[in-house]
């Protein structure tokens, strides 16, 4: 059980396109998603945290403008990187919680992003 | 300052020695302590919630204790394949998870 899908697994974009990862909860319903990106040999940094039907919560420093974020069903939010550039070339992962903020989150298999 | 803090950064063993990974808190109104595996190019695969001093939690070769300030995360007998990154992770009433920066374990045959 838990299990959490991102698709697609890498993309690679032109600089000023925009890109959509989306993360399902397969087996379970998630009132509360969350959006991290990690660099090389680092720790998961925390982008955003999203709850279903209602606007995210953006971590300091993260564009909310620039990062789209879309948590319209119990199972399924999306993270749209809006005019992508080389600097945005990251290792994006979401997670799952089934109940809230403090649950248990399982992590989805990542999303490998190269913007050339 | 920071509030999860692992050791060592990095822990090569032989196959078939054991060892402990440490990872130490300062956060307040501990909800719970997360044990997570990251292997290279993945994403975290659960491992053991901990919520309150004196639980363990056992899993084939691993088990994770936790007191007050710190969490163990013991590896008995490890195998090759029990090598990837280690990452603890906290959250106090209220907040997201905060995670260490990890453990890189490598065991060797």
């Amino acid at each position: 059980g838990a299990v959490v899908s991102q698709h697609p697994s890498w993309v690679i974009c032109k600089s000023g396109t925009s890109v959509k990862i989306e993360c399902r909860s397969l087996d379970f319903q998630a009132t509360t998603m969350f959006w991290y990106r990690q660099f090389p040999k680092q720790s998961l940094m925390l982008m955003a945290t999203s709850n279903e039907g209602s606007k995210a919560t953006y971590e300091q420093g993260v564009e909310k403008d620039k990062f789209l974020i879309n948590h319209a069903s119990l199972t399924l939010s999306t993270l749209t990187v809006t005019s992508a550039h080389p600097e945005d070339s990251s290792f994006y992962i979401c997670s799952a919680a089934g109940t809230g903020v403090t649950d248990t989150q399982y992590f989805g298999p990542g999303t490998r992003l190269t913007v050339l | 300052e920071d509030q999860v803090t692992q050791s060592p950064e990095a822990l090569r063993l032989q196959e078939g020695e054991s060892s402990s990974l440490n990872c130490s808190y300062t956060v307040s109104g501990l909800r719970g302590l997360f044990w997570y595996r990251q292997d290279p190019g993945k994403g975290p695969e659960f491992l053991f919630t901990l919520y309150s001093a004196g639980e363990e939690k056992e899993k084939e070769r691993l088990k994770a204790t936790l007191t007050k300030k710190e969490s163990f995360l013991h590896i008995t007998a490890p195998k090759p394949e029990d090598s990837a990154t280690y990452l603890c992770a906290v959250n106090q009433a209220g907040t997201a998870l905060i995670f260490g920066k990890g453990t890189t374990l490598s065991v060797s045959s």
